[in-house]
């Protein structure tokens, strides 16, 4: 059964970079069936796409958000990670990893729990 | 980039009742690249509708979803407790982007 666990530090600093890893179980991530993506969710407040990747690597960022992110995967381990730079509290958000089907690449369609991360100092 | 637009805002409707949300995008949109979410409190969205009227493997038959072009709506045929929660489309273009929900609650 596919499993996604979003794991990191809950609480990063002003200017500094929150990182995220995104752990998958019940599928290889070097399936060429599946895209990687991360979304997340200011509390209360809707849904923004961060990004997608693929298991070589290649990824497609939102532009709003493109210059501050990096998205990889290191398929070793089963995993994929998120880096933000240059973080303020408007970074504050829940921060889901889900999967895009590579034959319809258009939706997520199983998410992780997701995992809150609040920016202060 | 495409905006989606979601009404209403709030829906308050009683158990059995039948519900009809709606998203508008600002340009036209590929029924293809159309989805639905429903997210319930403390948990991640849950895909339910995609392709604009595909229903997602374990959803029930009460949801459904039409449109094309600018609207799409999401229908849910009679309301049962469980389905109280937001509910967001989103779409595909060159990025993907959500709407701002709609959360359907109890009368």
């Amino acid at each position: 059964q596919l499993q996604l666990q979003e794991s990191g530090p809950g609480l990063v600093k002003p200017s500094e970079t929150l990182s995220l890893t995104c752990s998958v179980s019940g599928v290889s991530i070097s399936s060429r069936s599946y895209y990687w993506g991360w979304i997340r969710q200011p509390p209360g407040k809707g849904l923004e796409w961060i990004g997608n990747i693929y298991y070589s690597g290649t990824t497609h960022y939102n532009p709003s958000l493109k210059s501050r992110v990096t998205i990889s995967v290191d398929t070793s381990k089963n995993q994929f990670s998120l880096k933000l730079t240059s973080v303020t509290a408007a970074d504050t958000a829940i921060y889901y990893c889900a999967r895009v089907d590579t034959e319809d690449p258009f939706y997520f369609d199983y998410w992780g729990q997701g995992t809150l991360v609040t920016v202060s100092s | 980039e495409i905006v989606l637009t979601q009404s209403p805002g709030t829906l308050s409707l009683s158990p059995g009742e039948r519900a009809t949300l709606s998203c508008r995008a600002s340009q036209s949109v590929n029924s293809r690249y159309l989805a639905w979410y429903q997210q319930k409190p403390g948990q991640a969205p849950r895909l339910l509708i995609y392709g604009a009227s595909g229903r997602a493997t374990g959803i029930p038959d009460r949801f459904s979803g039409s449109g094309s072009g600018t609207d799409f709506t999401l229908t849910i045929s009679r309301l049962e407790p469980e389905d109280f929660a937001v509910y967001y489309c989103q779409q595909y273009g060159s990025s993907f982007t959500f709407g701002p929900g709609t959360k359907v609650d109890i009368k």
